[in-house]
């Protein structure tokens, strides 16, 4: 079965510094992978996602996320943080191979970027 | 919003009544989705539509209906609220195929007293 963990419920960042994001997954087959990101009173934003390719995948408003299949980790990055990047940030696979299977998303993580 | 919208966007209503949430979507893709958001659970499947008339169950079900009579439109209906189904409702389209990405609604928070 497949399963996504986000194991922090919430990230703290000075303005400036370099933000991380964790993401770890499990499926049986190759993995799709996506970051979202939730404004308060907002609906999700889609953020990125790797398919297949470069492990390194870049989004939007700066953010980027490398895919480590040995780890099987999807961390989502950004070289240096925004008061305005606080938000809820959710990570999702899915598994591929033709399943049309549905998309699965972990518990999401807050992330707090302070001036 | 990607061209969907969700209405009502804010509803309060009592055990037991029927309430039905719409979803519609201009950009004529096949899939729809239904989520809940729950705090500490993330998004959790309701139910998904893959065409007109074509639905199958999500991870949460139970106690939620769906139709789906043209491509537009997707309704959830909660045939008698309680008050665990109490949340903030998302819909989500996406055009079908196993790497497109999905694309959210501005949700609907609801409240079941």
């Amino acid at each position: 079965a497949q399963s996504v963990a986000q194991p922090e419920d919430q990230v703290n960042v000075a303005e400036g510094n370099p933000l991380t994001v964790k993401c770890t997954y499990s499926v049986s087959g190759n993995p799709y992978l996506f970051w979202y990101v939730q404004y308060p009173n907002r609906g999700l934003q889609f953020l990125l996602k790797y398919i297949t390719g470069d492990n390194l995948v870049k989004g939007s408003y700066g953010f980027e996320a490398e895919f480590n299949k040995s780890q099987t980790s999807f961390h989502l990055k950004k070289p240096s943080a925004l008061v305005s990047d606080s938000a809820l940030y959710f990570c999702a696979v899915r598994e591929g191979g033709g399943s049309q299977g549905n998309l699965i998303f972990g518990k999401g993580t807050k992330l707090s970027v302070k001036p | 919003d990607a061209g969907i919208t969700q209405s009502p966007r804010h509803k309060v209503t009592e055990t037991g009544t029927p309430v039905t949430l719409r979803c519609h979507q201009t950009e004529n893709h096949r899939y729809m989705y239904w989520y809940r958001q729950d705090p500490g659970h993330g998004l959790r499947l309701i139910h998904y539509s893959y065409g007109v008339k074509d639905t199958d169950k999500g991870e949460v079900s139970d106690g939620y209906s769906v139709s789906r009579s043209k491509t537009e439109d997707f309704l959830l209906t909660l045939e008698s609220a309680t008050s665990s189904q109490t949340s903030v409702y998302f819909c989500a389209i996406s055009a079908g195929t196993e790497t497109d990405t999905q694309y959210f609604g501005p949700g609907t928070r609801l409240t079941v007293l």
